[in-house]
């Protein structure tokens, strides 16, 4: 079975730049989580979705990140305008709802902001 | 409020050493524990799990026993090989919503042949 699908797995840019990461969850499952994971701060929680619907986008560092989930197999998050201290590996999970089950993660998007 | 605390690496050992990876956690309830295992350049996957008081979670060699009394679940492993190096993460599920997922900070672990 396909695993979480996240594209591209590494980005390189200039700050000021528009950046938009892409996800595809497992089929069937009806949670999609977007971290991101830095030496200096670890994984960190940036928003989650359920039955495509934000629930909590507490994690989410400012207004410059945006995230959307037009459909059950497809997510996006967006940075606009980028910064040097956006750079991090941003990581997309997906999970049925039951709470015994685990998270799926991708294998990430390593960003680097110039 | 709810927790995770777990030892701090890097923790360093050489092929067919015993293993542990100290967690304890603080939550209210009943929470679902898990371990988490990230290799280079991949995202994390699941390692083993316990849902109650008791239970051991148990994977490629191996294991973790959900103490309630202690608050712990510790990561063990009786010989480790140089493919086991990763980072691990202890985590816990409260509340019964997977929007409650809380991560430890990850144990860094290497080993040497």
């Amino acid at each position: 079975d396909a695993g979480v699908i996240q594209s591209p797995r590494h980005e390189v840019t200039e700050m000021g730049q528009e950046v938009t990461l892409r996800c595809k969850p497992i089929s069937g499952h009806d949670y999609l989580f977007w971290y991101r994971q830095t030496m200096m701060r670890g994984l960190e929680l940036l928003i989650y979705f359920n039955n495509n619907v934000p629930i909590d986008d507490s994690g989410m560092p400012e207004d410059r990140f945006s995230a959307k989930m037009p459909n059950a197999s497809f997510s996006t998050l967006k940075i606009q305008p980028s910064e040097p201290r956006d750079s991090a590996v941003y990581f997309c999970a997906s999970s049925l709802s039951f709470e015994s089950q685990p998270q799926h993660f991708g294998d990430g998007t390593r960003l680097s902001i110039l | 409020g709810n927790s995770v605390t777990q030892m701090e690496g890097p923790v360093t050992l050489s092929e067919e050493a015993f293993l542990t990876i100290n967690c304890t956690y603080t939550a209210t309830g009943y929470p679902s524990l898990f371990w988490y295992v990230q290799y280079p350049g991949e995202g994390l996957q699941l390692l083993l799990k316990a849902t109650k008081a008791d239970d051991k979670g148990s994977n490629k060699g191996f294991e973790a026993t959900y103490r309630k009394e202690t608050t712990s679940f510790h990561l063990e492993k009786g010989s480790v090989q140089v493919s086991d190096s990763a980072v691990y993460f202890c985590a816990l599920l409260f509340g019964g919503s997977q929007g409650n997922l809380i991560f430890g900070k990850g144990t860094k672990l290497s080993v040497k042949p």
